[in-house]
């Protein structure tokens, strides 16, 4: 299996677009995370899904801040408009059920200017 | 409130020289634990994990973890030390309050140096 797929790896933006990440879970997987990891706060989490339908959001920042999961395979993490307090690396993991590890993507390092 | 402690920031030890890293959490009741390892520029790998049974749990790359509950720790060894070890790990816990396993807080990493 190709693991979780993050696109881009990397992404820069000017302040007050609008940014979207990208995760392709495992196959299979039917829980989703979306983390940031950041210098000061560390590896946070924003928000799951379980079977496409998000539990728990408590983690996103705020209203700029919003994610999707249109189908198993796929969902999007969005910013808009984007500040330059989102610069940070996000994260997006899976895992096959709720009671099971967590395998992470390899990252986006957004950086917003 | 919950919380994942790993009191080391920064650890250097020679190559060949054993390891411990620590790790300790803060709930009321056993939680999912996990060991991650990051290298620069990669996503975390999963290195091992405590759901149940056995407190010490053996992992990828000759790593080994036991929990201790009256210790509330979850600590990370390994006899000897490869340069290839060098990376920053990571503890987490799971299931705070939600029984959901996968649903991590992480403590806030301790990065390994290996001198030659």
């Amino acid at each position: 299996d190709a693991g979780v797929i993050q696109s881009p790896r990397h992404e820069v933006t000017e302040m007050g677009q609008e940014v979207t990440l990208r995760c392709k879970p495992i196959s299979g997987h039917n829980s989703l995370f979306w983390y940031r990891q950041t210098m000061m706060r560390g590896l946070e989490l924003l928000i799951y899904f379980n079977n496409n339908v998000p539990i728990d959001d408590s983690g996103m920042p705020e209203d700029r801040f919003s994610a999707k999961m249109p189908n198993a395979s796929f969902s999007t993490l969005k910013i808009q408009p984007s500040e330059p307090r989102d610069s940070a690396v996000y994260f997006c993991a899976s895992s096959l059920g709720e009671n099971t590890e967590a395998f992470f993507g390899q990252g986006t390092r957004l950086t917003v200017v | 409130a919950q919380s994942v402690t790993q009191p080391d920031i920064h650890i250097t030890v020679s190559e060949g020289a054993s390891l411990e890293l620590r790790c300790n959490y803060s709930y009321g009741a056993t939680p999912y634990l996990f060991w991650y390892v990051q290298s620069p520029g990669q996503g975390l790998q999963l290195l091992l994990k405590y759901f149940s049974g056995d407190t010490l749990v053996q992992g990828i790359k000759g790593f080994e973890a036991e929990f201790k509950r009256s210790q509330s720790s979850f600590n990370l060894r390994k006899p000897s030390v490869h340069w290839s070890d060098a990376a920053e790990y990571f503890c987490a816990v799971g299931g705070l309050n939600t029984g959901t396993a996968s649903k991590l807080t992480f403590g806030t990493g301790t990065r390994l140096q290996v001198m030659l």
